[in-house]
Parts: C-alpha cells; sequence; structure tokens
C-alpha cells in the first residue's frame, strides 16, 4: 500500500524566507506526484505535478518540487515567501501501474507566514 | 467550464442517522472520486466510479455507498452515522481514464454529527 509523510507539521517564517516542506511517500512502482495548497476557507487547488521527465517540476506562484527517485522524495520549494501563502500544503501520490486515480495523501503542512 | 460543484455546504446530523451528499463533476469528466478529510488530517480516499461503476475502494466500511449517474454526477450516502464521521467530504472528478491523472476538488460538504 501506498504512503506519504509529511515530517513538518506547523511551519512558521517570515515574509521573504526560503521555504521547503518536506515529503515522501511509499510504494515500489512508478507514481505521479502532487502537491496541492489549501487556503484558509478555499477548496484544494494544485500546485503542481509530476508524472515523468525532468525532475525538477515548476508549478504555479513561484512554487518548485524535485522528485528524487533514490530517496523517494518530493520536497516543495520556494525561495521567497509572501503573506499570501499562509495555507495547508499535502503532498499526494497516485500510481501510474493502475487505472486508478485514487491519491494518498500526506497529513499535511500548516504553512504561516507572518508579515 | 463549470468547476466542481458539491451540496449542501454544511450538514448536521444525529448519531444513527443516514445522509447523502451530491456531487456534480467538472465538464468532461467522467471519473468521480469521494475522500473524508478529517479535522487537521489529509483527505483519505473512500472510493471512485468510473461510468456509473464502483472503480476502487479505500479502507471504509459498507455503510459509506456511492452512486454516479448517466451525467457523471455522483452521490455518497453514508448510514447508520458515528460520531467520528464529522469530516469534511470532498468530491474530486478526473479526465478519461487514459488521458490525465490529475484530479480536481470541489469545495467539500462539512458534516458535523452530533
Amino acid at each position: 500500500a501506498q504512503s506519504v509523510s509529511q515530517h513538518n507539521h506547523h511551519v512558521i517564517l517570515s515574509e521573504a524566507a526560503s521555504l521547503e516542506l518536506g515529503c515522501n511517500y511509499s510504494y515500489g512502482g512508478t507514481v505521479n506526484l502532487f502537491w496541492y495548497v489549501q487556503y484558509p476557507g478555499q477548496h484544494l487547488q494544485l500546485l503542481l505535478k509530476y508524472f515523468s521527465g525532468d525532475p525538477l517540476v515548476k508549478g504555479i506562484k513561484g512554487f518548485e518540487a524535485e522528485f528524487i527517485k533514490s530517496k523517494f522524495s518530493f520536497n516543495l520549494r520556494k525561495p521567497s515567501v509572501q503573506w499570501s501563502d499562509t495555507a495547508e500544503y499535502f503532498c499526494a501520490v497516485n500510481s501510474r501501474d493502475t487505472g486508478r486515480r485514487a491519491l494518498t495523501f500526506g497529513s499535511g503542512t500548516r504553512l504561516q507566514v507572518q508579515p | 467550464e463549470t468547476g466542481v460543484t458539491q451540496s449542501p455546504t454544511h450538514l448536521i446530523k444525529t448519531r444513527g442517522q443516514q445522509v447523502t451528499l451530491r456531487c456534480s463533476s467538472q465538464s468532461g469528466h467522467n471519473t468521480v472520486s469521494w475522500y473524508q478529510q478529517a479535522l487537521g488530517q489529509g483527505p483519505q480516499f473512500i472510493f471512485q466510479y468510473y461510468r456509473e461503476e464502483e472503480n476502487g475502494r479505500g479502507n471504509f466500511p459498507p455503510r459509506f455507498s456511492g452512486l454516479q449517474f448517466p451525467n457523471y454526477s455522483s452521490e455518497l450516502n453514508v448510514n447508520a452515522l458515528e460520531l467520528d464521521d464529522s469530516a469534511l467530504y470532498l468530491c474530486a472528478s478526473s479526465l478519461p481514464l487514459a488521458d490525465s491523472y490529475e484530479q480536481y476538488f470541489g469545495p467539500g460538504t462539512r458534516l458535523t454529527v452530533t
């Protein structure tokens, strides 16, 4: 079975600080990887995704993530956070080996950016 | 293009009752998945429907059931509600299986069981 671990549960940063959120997954097959964001009072939105190819993927709002297959990791980064990045961030994975789209999510990281 | 919509927004039920939640998928999406998001946790997969058939199920008991209609909208039914069923229920739709692995989420239905 797949599982996803997000090690940082709550992160507090000042504006302009750099961000890195950890994500590790457990699955032996071929995976698709996602980062979703949930802003206060809003629904889950896709930040970025990795299916294949270049392991460094760029998403919306200046976010990027790097897939390191040997480490089963897909960490999210942003060089300079803004107050508007305050939100909950979820890493998720699904399998390319099955026809299902079911996502396995991590428990989330709450990011608080202080002005 | 209309996104994924869910109804109702909020719902309060009593333990032992039954509830039906509804979801309309994004235009052109024929696959619908349901997730339960308890407070402070990530969403957990309940089940998925593709062309009106269940196409996979997570670790949820049979009192969680669903339907998908010919227009690809979907319902989630929960019988014999328990206090632990209090959560945000999310619906997500996706394109035909061969095209994409992305899922697009609706705003959710907040269910409170008292």
